[in-house]
């Protein structure tokens, strides 16, 4: 069984440009949530989706935005960048919400 | 509102000895899970071990084991038999249905010295 697979793994963007960050998770696996990891912060809660709805979304601005598709792919969008963005994105895939989280790669943000 | 406290930042082991990681957290449910997640280098999140909160038998998994004492909202992880593989970050984590989300420690880099 595949894992779950983020893309891309590595991305520079300038400062004011948007970008999106795509999650594919485990087959069958419904819920899936964002997470954003610095050194200062540690790791921070984005949002949760499960069966295309979100179900949580965690103390960012407006700027970050994301979606579920049907085939319970995600993606996230961060719109106007700021240095503060750069971090590592990790994105993780259960069964179900209460069940094992299952984390990707992640995708190294770093903004200009 | 739901927190995870790991106190060490970094701990350091020699070779076969054993670890104990601590954790506690604070949260005014009776339904939740906790977990430990190991963060090596690669940066890959991978789960250790899992602990529902109404179970009273702790949690083991080959040479990781918890020490799960409900009342006093401790979680600690004890890895025996101490390999080279197990430096790593490790991150503590509780999840809740009501917040459906992962709340995570600040995490303790764990070092194993050969």
């Amino acid at each position: 069984k595949a894992g779950v697979t983020q893309t891309p793994r590595y991305l520079i963007k300038t400062r004011g440009q948007q970008v999106t960050l795509s999650c594919s998770p485990i087959s069958g696996h419904r819920s899936v949530s964002w997470y954003q990891q610095t050194p200062g912060q540690g790791l921070q809660f984005l949002f949760e989706y499960f069966s295309e709805t979100q179900r949580n979304k965690g103390n960012f601005p407006g700027r970050f935005s994301g979606r579920q598709f049907s085939n319970s792919r995600s993606e996230m969008n961060v719109s106007t960048l700021e240095l503060g963005d750069s971090a590592l994105y990790l994105c993780a895939s259960s069964s179900t919400p209460a069940a094992e989280a299952f984390f990707g790669q992640g995708t190294r943000l770093t903004v200009v | 509102a739901q927190t995870v406290t790991q106190s060490q930042p970094e701990m350091s082991v020699q070779e076969a000895e054993t670890v104990t990681l601590s954790c506690t957290y604070d949260t005014s449910e009776n339904n939740y899970y906790l977990f430990w997640y190991k963060q090596p280098p690669s940066r890959q999140m991978i789960l250790v071990i899992r602990q529902e909160a109404y179970k009273q038998q702790n949690a083991t998994e080959n040479r990781f084991s918890v020490n799960f004492q409900k009342a006093a909202k401790s979680f600690s992880l004890k890895i025996s038999d101490s390999q080279l593989g197990d430096t790593a970050m490790y991150f503590c984590a509780f999840y809740t249905g009501a917040n459906s989300k992962l709340t995570f420690g600040k995490g303790i880099t764990l070092s194993v010295r050969p």
